[in-house]
């Protein structure tokens, strides 16, 4: 079966602008949830998301947001961006207690 | 407040040595999940093992085996007969019971050489 796609895998903005990224689960998976991962922070949390409702929420600012359409495609975004935002984004949907990821979308802020 | 540490940044091995990845771990919860990650230079994170707090059997599967110690909050992960492909780096996590979220804590991670 297709795993999880994330979209797009690359991109790059610059300060003060917003991005969206986009993940589709595995079919029939109602989780997602989503990771930063940064050279100096390593993985973390950001949210997850269960049958459109958000389930759980790390420690990130108000600029970082999320949704979840009743498909269980779910996009985050984050406004306002700044050099730090810079990250691989990861996706994650979980199935019988595992968790699979998506390949991520790298975001290069400048 | 959970937490994991890999106390191991980086491990160079020769191909077809055995190697050991450490972890250990605190939380405070009674039931919960440990898990094992590989991430390749693709960026994507491989699922390789989970355990639940209750299940302390340890298991080998080919080359790799764990060794899960609740007395010591303790779950190791062992690669024998080490293989170029192996290099990648190797992140354990923790997070609670299925049923209250999908939040994983991870570790650091552990960036494991083979050279041949």
């Amino acid at each position: 079966k297709a795993g999880v796609t994330q979209t797009p895998r690359y991109l790059i903005k610059t300060r003060g602008q917003q991005v969206t990224l986009s993940c589709s689960p595995i079919s029939g998976h109602r989780s997602v949830s989503w990771y930063q991962q940064t050279p100096g922070q390593g993985l973390q949390f950001l949210f997850e998301y269960f049958s459109e409702t958000q389930r759980n929420k790390g420690n990130f600012p108000g600029r970082f947001s999320g949704r979840q359409f009743s498909n269980s495609r779910s996009e985050m975004n984050v406004s306002t961006l700044e050099l730090g935002d810079s990250a691989l984004y990861l996706c994650a949907t979980r199935e019988s207690g595992e968790l699979f990821f998506g390949e991520g979308s790298r975001l290069t802020v400048l | 407040a959970q937490k994991v540490t890999q106390a191991q940044t980086e491990i160079s091995v020769v191909e077809k040595e055995d190697v050991t990845l450490d972890c250990v771990y605190e939380t405070r919860d009674t039931t919960y999940y440990l898990f094992w990650y590989k991430q390749p230079p693709s960026g994507e994170l491989v699922f390789l093992i989970r355990r639940n707090s209750f299940d302390e059997q340890n298991e080998i599967s080919g080359r790799y085996s764990w060794n899960f110690q609740k007395s010591t909050s303790s779950f190791n992960f062992t690669i024998t007969a080490s293989q170029v492909v192996d290099s990648a780096v190797y992140f354990c996590a923790l997070s609670e019971a299925v049923g209250r979220g999908n939040k994983l804590v991870f570790g650091a991670g552990t960036i494991l050489r083979v050279k041949s």
